[in-house]
């Protein structure tokens, strides 16, 4: 079946550098895509969302990048904090009709400070 | 900032016995959602549901469970008998605007022994 899945499920960055993490997406159909932040013993934290018509969108230190011909999303962090470590997700859905997110497996970013 | 309030944060319970796990959902959302995730595993969908009805489930939401809507706040998962392989952390997600930003709860961590 179509899913969501991550390429790295863990990545060390020192302080201060900037955070790549990637994940690939099987659904053609997806039009809408979302970034959750989990630490640990929460649930998922929203961080941000594109929709197919886009190809970047930007936050607070965060930038979301989506390239719909290879199936590919990636969170950028500027300038990781340690309050950065955390397991991120990337969820997907058709957005049509009342279709569930799917997401990811995860992966963990460890900030050394 | 408004949020989704889960009670309780642990549940301890014995195989077979039922279990109800409550959610508060941010106030003025109208589609609720329950997920689930298995330690060290990714989010898994249960259920979701719109004015009072279940929209979608999926196939680990079989007939041991069941949700309702009691009254204007709250929204219940219910695990008529549990199993062993029902350890989770469950998580209850409402949003206003149907499977977009989708904000979660801190779970319910249940463990089933």
């Amino acid at each position: 079946g179509e899913s969501v899945g991550l390429h790295l499920p863990t990545l060390s960055v020192q302080e201060g550098d900037n955070s790549i993490i990637n994940c690939a997406y099987s659904n053609s159909a997806s039009d809408y895509f979302i970034w959750y932040k989990q630490e640990s013993g929460k649930g998922p934290q929203f961080i941000i969302d594109i929709r197919s018509n886009m190809d970047k969108r930007q936050g607070q230190r965060v930038t979301v990048l989506l390239n719909k011909t290879v199936k590919h999303l990636s969170l950028q962090i500027a300038a990781t904090q340690p309050g950065d470590s955390a397991v991120y997700f990337c969820a997907e859905t058709p957005n049509s009709g009342n279709t569930p997110l799917v997401f990811g497996k995860g992966t963990r970013l460890s900030v050394i400070a | 900032e408004p949020e989704v309030t889960q009670t309780p944060s642990h549940q301890v319970t014995q195989m077979g016995q039922e279990v109800i796990l409550r959610c508060v959902p941010i106030s003025n959302h109208l589609y609720f959602y329950w997920y689930r995730q298995i330690l060290g595993q990714k989010v898994e969908f249960l259920v979701s549901f719109y004015n009072n009805e279940i929209s979608e489930k999926s196939e680990i939401f079989d007939d041991q469970f069941s949700v309702e809507r009691p009254d204007g706040s709250n929204f219940t998962l219910k695990i008529r008998s549990t199993k062993l392989e029902d350890s989770a952390m469950y998580f209850c997600a409402s949003t206003g605007t149907g499977n977009e930003k989708l904000f979660f709860g801190s779970g319910t961590q249940l463990s089933v022994l």
